[in-house]
């Protein structure tokens, strides 16, 4: 069965650094989204994307963050300057049609010290 | 806000039936998913509501009220695998690519 994937699975980093997290949405789908869950907390989104741009991005998603789809299968979100409180689980998901059941990857877990 | 609500935790014994409440904000809705999250791991979809009713899928069942904003996930024949936290979500618009709006999650025990 198709699935989502995300490297890398941990990914431990200083403040102030760049980091990008790497995702492979399933093969057929078109929507794409990033979600975040910090410790305890709620699953947020952050981003979607359709059709090679962004179609909506919550308050979270300020302009340390851009997402990209550097080729027809990797999708990408980059943090600019990590800040401690960037430190979170970081889920792709992607979902063939808008409406539709949303597939979520393993997650990125992001520490940033 | 768009908020949604369910309880916090919920305990229930081995082999009994449990039912998850959530109630979100009815303006702009365009469908209902309940998602299973086990610790340290992704959401996996368990069903999807839209219209007024029942869904069942083997042991799991949905409903949905959309005049109510209120839906429920009922399990039965609970084991102990089902432990987890059952997160209730929204799409709100039906304007191509919406996000889903998540509550904060509702973190079931099973025991013995």
């Amino acid at each position: 069965e198709p699935e989502v994937t995300q490297t890398p699975s941990h990914q431990v980093t200083q403040m102030g650094q760049e980091v990008i997290l790497r995702c492979v949405p399933i093969s057929n789908h078109l929507y794409f989204y990033w979600y975040r869950q910090i410790l305890g907390q709620k699953v947020e989104f952050l981003v979607s994307f359709y059709n090679n741009e962004i179609s909506e991005k919550s308050e979270i998603f300020d302009d340390q963050f851009s997402v990209e789809r550097p080729d027809g299968s990797n999708f990408t979100l980059k943090i600019r300057s990590t800040k401690l409180e960037d430190s979170a689980m970081y889920f792709c998901a992607s979902s063939r049609t808008g409406g539709n059941e949303q597939f979520f990857g393993p997650g990125t877990r992001l520490t940033v010290l | 806000g768009q908020n949604i609500d369910q309880p916090t935790e919920m305990t229930a014994t081995e082999g009994a039936i449990v039912q998850i409440n959530c109630t979100y904000q009815t303006s702009g809705f365009n469908g209902l998913f309940w998602y299973q999250q086990h610790a340290g791991e992704a959401p996996t979809f368990l069903s999807y509501n839209v219209l007024d009713g029942l869904e069942e899928k083997g042991r799991f069942s949905s409903f949905l009220s959309r005049s109510k904003g209120y839906s429920y996930l009922l399990l039965k024949e609970l084991q102990m695998k089902d432990s987890a936290s059952y997160l209730c979500a929204v799409i709100y618009r039906d304007s191509g690519n919406t996000p889903l709006v998540f509550g904060k999650g509702t973190r079931l025990s099973v025991i013995a």
